[in-house]
This record gives structure tokens, C-alpha cells and sequence, in this order.
């Protein structure tokens, strides 16, 4: 149980581009979804939280109308990277909760480069 | 904001010896702490965690103690094996908030 997929799991794009990651947890109900970033040899930096049905909380720095996050349903929620520059290129990982436990659970990451 | 620093950032061990990561928190209201392993290009996945009304806990190689005084914890894996390489991470979490602050990482190398 408790598995989260992600897609696609690799995107290349030109720069100004915007791109769409879903997150989508299979066996069970993410009442909150998160959204991280990891560089290469480096830890996860949360960029934003998402609970079904309300806007996300962004993390500071991160900035929210380049990242727009929706959580429309308790299963899926989708990142955009609007406008994407090469510098937006890196390793993008959700992670869902249930709300019945802390744990949350990864999907596989995304790799996203902008050329 | 909560904090949370691990030490060391690379860890190198023979096949066969424990292996210690340690980790410390900034803030008194956390009271979650999971551990995670990530191979090169995959997710993370949870090896064991720990809730602050216990101070240890064991899944057969792995364990994990937690000092809530001194605000660290640490992850203990023993008779390391080569399939135990990759990076481990640390977080701290408050209840009901679920979300977590990840510490910057441990690089284990199991040499054979």
C-alpha cells in the first residue's frame, strides 16, 4: 500500500515553456500533498504544501505564480513550471499524506531539464 | 523555523561494521522523525522512524535513538552490507502539520 506515482518521469523543454508534473497517490487519500525540489547531491527543499480543496502554502523564496501547484482532488495534485529556464532544471519529488499518520510517501521524481 | 543539520555529510565503512548518522533539531515542538534511504535517481524511501514519547527503536539491522533533551537523534545500522549505499536523510516533522524539514544528507559507502 501507500503508493504514489508521478508523470512524467522525465521531460525535456525549450526555455519560456511551461511544463506539467502530476502526482497522483493510488491506494489512498492525500488530505495534503508536497512538493519538493533536489539538486544533484543535495536534500530535498520543500518548495510547497497542497491540501485538497485550498491554495497551497508556499515555502519562502519559492515563487508561486512560477510554480503553480493544484490539488483539486484527494489523489491527484499537478505542478506547473510556467516559463521555465534553464536554471528551473532539476529533480522534482512529490510526496503524499494520508492525515491518519505522519509518514509521507514518495512518488519516483520527475527530471526536468530546460535547454 | 525548525532546523535540522546531520553529520557526517559522507560516511565510508567496510562491509561488515556499523554505520552512525547523527542528526539535531532546532525546535522543542517537533515530535516526528523519520529516516530515509534514496538510491541514485530514485525516491526516497522511509527505513524507520521514531516518535518523541520513545527513545529507541529497532527493525532488525536498523535503529534509531532519539534524545528530545538534547534535541538530536541518530540512525545506527550494523553489519552493513554493499546494498546499504546510497544516501540516507534525516527529518523532523510536528504533529499534524506533516511536513517535514530533511537534514542535508549522509553519502554511506559500504566497501565490500
Amino acid at each position: 500500500g501507500a503508493v504514489v506515482s508521478q508523470h512524467p518521469s522525465w521531460v525535456i523543454c525549450k526555455s519560456g515553456t511551461s511544463v506539467k508534473i502530476e502526482c497522483r497517490s493510488l491506494d489512498f487519500q492525500a488530505t495534503t500533498m508536497f512538493w519538493y525540489r533536489q539538486f544533484p547531491k543535495q536534500s530535498l527543499m520543500l518548495m510547497a504544501t497542497s491540501n485538497e480543496g485550498s491554495k497551497a502554502t508556499y515555502e519562502q523564496g519559492v515563487e508561486k505564480d512560477k510554480f503553480l501547484i493544484n490539488h483539486a482532488s484527494l489523489t491527484l495534485s499537478t505542478l506547473t513550471v510556467t516559463s521555465a529556464h534553464p536554471e528551473d532544471s532539476s529533480f522534482y519529488i512529490c510526496s503524499a499524506a494520508s492525515g491518519r499518520e505522519e509518514t509521507q510517501y514518495f512518488g519516483p521524481g520527475t527530471r526536468l531539464l530546460v535547454l | 523555523g525548525e532546523n535540522v543539520e546531520q553529520h557526517p555529510s559522507t560516511l565510508s565503512v567496510q562491509e561488515g561494521d556499523s554505520a552512525v548518522i547523527k542528526c539535531t533539531y532546532s525546535d522543542s515542538a517537533s515530535n516526528y522523525f523519520p529516516w530515509y534511504k534514496q538510491e541514485l535517481g530514485k525516491r526516497p524511501q522511509l527505513i524507520i522512524d521514531i516518535r518523541s514519547n520513545v527513545g529507541e527503536k529497532k527493525d532488525q539491522r536498523i535503529a534509531v535513538t532519539l534524545n528530545k533533551t538534547a534535541k538530536h537523534f541518530s540512525l545506527h545500522i550494523t553489519e552493513t552490507q554493499p546494498e546499504d549505499s546510497a544516501v540516507y536523510f534525516c527529518a523532523a516533522s510536528t504533529s499534524g502539520t506533516y511536513k517535514y524539514i530533511f537534514g542535508t544528507g549522509t553519502r554511506l559507502k559500504v566497501l565490500a
